[in-house]
């Protein structure tokens, strides 16, 4: 069946820095990947459509210099968090689905913790 | 290997009937389950469960876990064409990960 890889699982940094986080489709092609945020016992917010080839669509409120979303190929799409702050601190995660199939399959989230 | 195995696939019922989605897990570390309704790219949260044995419920919905079993079940009653959706079970273990199941698909006939 279909997975998601997601990378890293778990990352500290201290704030200024930049953190990249990966999401690949391991066995389809994914022309379209979701980033989510999720605080605890809530929602997963949708952030960003990834779009492979084309830019990204950001949802209302998401800055998207903040944000950058790249989908170089049909299997990884990045999410790079530009000079972290405290308040970017969050589980992170994405999603993919195969085209045909609105079924969505998730990573396994990245917790991002900035000092 | 973690792992989260939802069942069925898939089920269509009628309005009025009740359904029962299965959801069991193989997680070291185990911190608590979650159900979740998708519906669209976001999926909305439903229930996190963390101990045993106690229902959680909200309106038509209900959940409960069995940590000795490691399962857990979620029930709607009285369904509606509203309630057609993949329902998505994700268990998350202490080292800050989550895994989720491939979802039930459910169709509710008018």
């Amino acid at each position: 069946g279909a997975v998601v890889s997601q990378h890293p699982s778990r990352v500290i940094c201290k704030s200024g820095t930049s953190v990249k986080i990966e999401c690949r489709s391991l066995d389809f092609q994914a022309t379209t990947m979701f980033w989510y945020r999720q605080f605890p016992k809530q929602s997963l917010m949708l952030m960003a459509t990834s779009n492979e080839g084309s830019k990204a669509t950001y949802e209302q409120g998401v800055e998207k210099d903040k944000f950058l979303i790249n989908h170089a190929s049909l299997t990884l799409s990045t999410l790079t968090v530009t000079s972290a702050h405290p308040e970017d601190s969050s589980f992170y995660i994405c999603s993919a689905h195969q085209g045909w199939d609105e079924k969505l399959f998730f990573g396994s989230g990245t917790q991002l913790s900035v000092l | 290997e973690d792992k989260v195995v939802q069942s069925p696939l898939s089920l269509v019922v009628h309005e009025g009937d009740t359904v029962t989605l299965n959801c069991s897990y193989e997680v070291t570390n185990f911190r608590s389950l979650l159900w979740y309704k998708q519906e669209k790219k976001a999926p909305t949260f439903l229930f996190m469960l963390t101990s045993s044995g106690i229902e959680k419920k909200s309106g038509r919905l209900s959940s409960i876990l069995d940590k000795k079993e490691l399962f857990s079940i979620l029930n709607i009653t009285a369904t509606q064409t509203g309630d057609s959706a993949v329902y998505l079970c994700a268990v998350e273990n202490r080292d800050d990960k989550i895994i989720f199941g491939k979802g039930t698909r459910l169709h509710i006939l008018p």
